[in-house]
């Protein structure tokens, strides 16, 4: 079943740049919003979570936006770099398991 | 480095092939996992062990039989597979499993084509 819909699938950002990564759920038990990032050769790693009882939440230039009534969430980076490059994988969770989004291919370029 | 070993990084194994995946942890956790990474597939949960019992199995082939002889260590027992096999298979760890909202630790993944 698809719980969980990621968008976009790729997104091409030029350095310096806003990349805006969005990811709509259904299930209205989820309490547990994470965002991991995953580079090539390499297994996901968690890069930021946030919990529903705030909107936002901000980790240097990494940004989690939180929209409980329109259950979606959103990881906004800053100022993109060519080391951002990367996967992104939301998966937000409840009393069960992770489920993870089907990702977002993110390139910045120089 | 995440604390979590996987080996062999890659495999090619035929139909009629048994092999094993090997994951080892050094975290201290006593949750772990096998994860199934299909090209534009979203991450598919295939087993967790909690210390060192199996808490779920995610409706998987017996073609994949997973061993967890103690907290730090998971393999993943390969036999008579299909070419549709073919992922990276990804081991991770957490501190308590049980529980969703934990951060999950992941290690680099194993390569398998099955020709």
């Amino acid at each position: 079943q698809q719980q969980v819909k990621q968008s976009p699938q790729s997104l091409i950002v030029q350095k310096g740049g806003i990349s805006i990564i969005n990811c709509a759920y259904e299930n209205t038990a989820f309490d547990y919003f994470p965002w991991y990032q995953q580079f090539p050769g390499k297994g996901p790693a968690l890069l930021i979570a946030i919990r529903p009882d705030v909107s936002e939440k901000k980790e240097g230039r990494f940004t989690i936006s939180f929209n409980k009534s329109a259950k979606q969430f959103s990881l906004h980076i800053m100022d993109s770099q060519p080391g951002d490059s990367a996967t992104y994988f939301c998966a937000p969770s409840g009393t069960d398991k992770l489920i993870f989004g089907t990702g977002t291919r993110l390139q910045v370029f120089p | 480095e995440t604390g979590v070993t996987q080996t062999p990084r890659h495999l090619v194994m035929g139909m009629t092939n048994k092999k094993s995946l090997k994951c080892e942890q050094h975290l201290g956790h006593n949750a772990m996992y096998w994860y199934k990474q299909s090209a534009k597939k979203p991450l598919e949960l295939m087993f967790v062990y909690n210390f060192k019992e199996q808490t779920e199995n995610n409706s998987v082939p017996s073609r994949f039989s997973p061993e967890c002889p103690n907290s730090s260590h998971l393999f993943l027992h390969l036999h008579t597979l299909q070419p549709e096999d073919s992922a990276l298979y990804l081991c991770a760890s957490s501190y308590r499993g049980g529980t969703s909202n934990e951060k999950l630790f992941f290690g680099s993944g194993t390569q398998l084509s099955v020709l």
